[in-house]
């Protein structure tokens, strides 16, 4: 099993552009969740989903959407990056009898210029 | 939810055992203790969790005290691949839409 698998790794990009970073699960858990995390911090709730179709804020909501339309997937975009979204982006995801055990992915490093 | 306190950094000799605390006084009775770490640059990695027994896997044991006030990691014979932030989290149990709350940790460092 590949377990969360996140793409892309890596990520450069201008002040204003538009991105989405994809978070795949195959491990058939109903929650999923993003993360970010800034140099020397801890992890940061963006969003979190209970189920396809359904997603809610968490955290450090703005600047970001989320979709689920897929149970397997859950995708994070940011409409007009700005410099202050450079950060290292982790998803993770768990079961509802589990809630708590996330399984996380290996992160997408974004840079904002 | 429960607040916890680690110490920011602790090191341990390779082959020795690393036992890291957690303070959480203010903790519920349904709320749960809970272990990751994250080894530098790769995304969390869950560990362990107990209500209030004592709890074992193959990663390592968790001892909560009978108030359950605190609790200690403890990784038995540590290697140098144990190096990471251990984070230690208190929250109830399965819960919809639960939100983990990644705080500081403690940064172990293992020496050769």
């Amino acid at each position: 099993n590949a377990g969360v698998t996140q793409t892309p790794k890596f990520r450069v990009l201008k002040t204003g552009q538009s991105m989405t970073l994809l978070c795949a699960q195959d491990m058939n858990h109903e929650y999923m969740y993003w993360y970010r995390q800034d140099p020397g911090m801890g992890l940061r709730l963006i969003h979190y989903s209970v189920g396809e179709g359904t997603t809610a804020k968490g955290e450090v909501p703005d600047g970001y959407n989320v979709s689920r339309l897929k149970k397997q997937n859950f995708l994070l975009g940011l409409e007009s990056a700005a410099p202050s979204q450079t950060s290292v982006y982790f998803c993770a995801s768990s079961k509802i009898s589990g809630a708590n055990v996330l399984t996380f992915g290996a992160g997408s490093r974004l840079t904002v210029l | 939810d429960a607040k916890t306190t680690q110490p920011p950094s602790m090191d341990c000799a390779e082959g020795r055992a690393a036992n890291l605390p957690c303070n959480h006084s203010t903790i519920s009775g349904n709320e749960y203790v809970y272990w990751y770490r994250q080894i530098h640059s790769q995304g969390p990695q869950y560990i362990i969790h107990g209500l209030k027994n004592n709890e074992t896997n193959e990663m390592a044991s968790l001892i909560i005290t009978e108030d359950r006030k605190s609790s200690t990691l403890i990784l038995p014979h540590a290697t140098l691949r144990d190096t990471a932030v251990y984070y230690c989290i208190v929250r109830v149990g399965s819960n919809a839409g639960n939100m983990l709350t990644f705080g500081g940790g403690t940064r172990l460092m293992v020496k050769p």
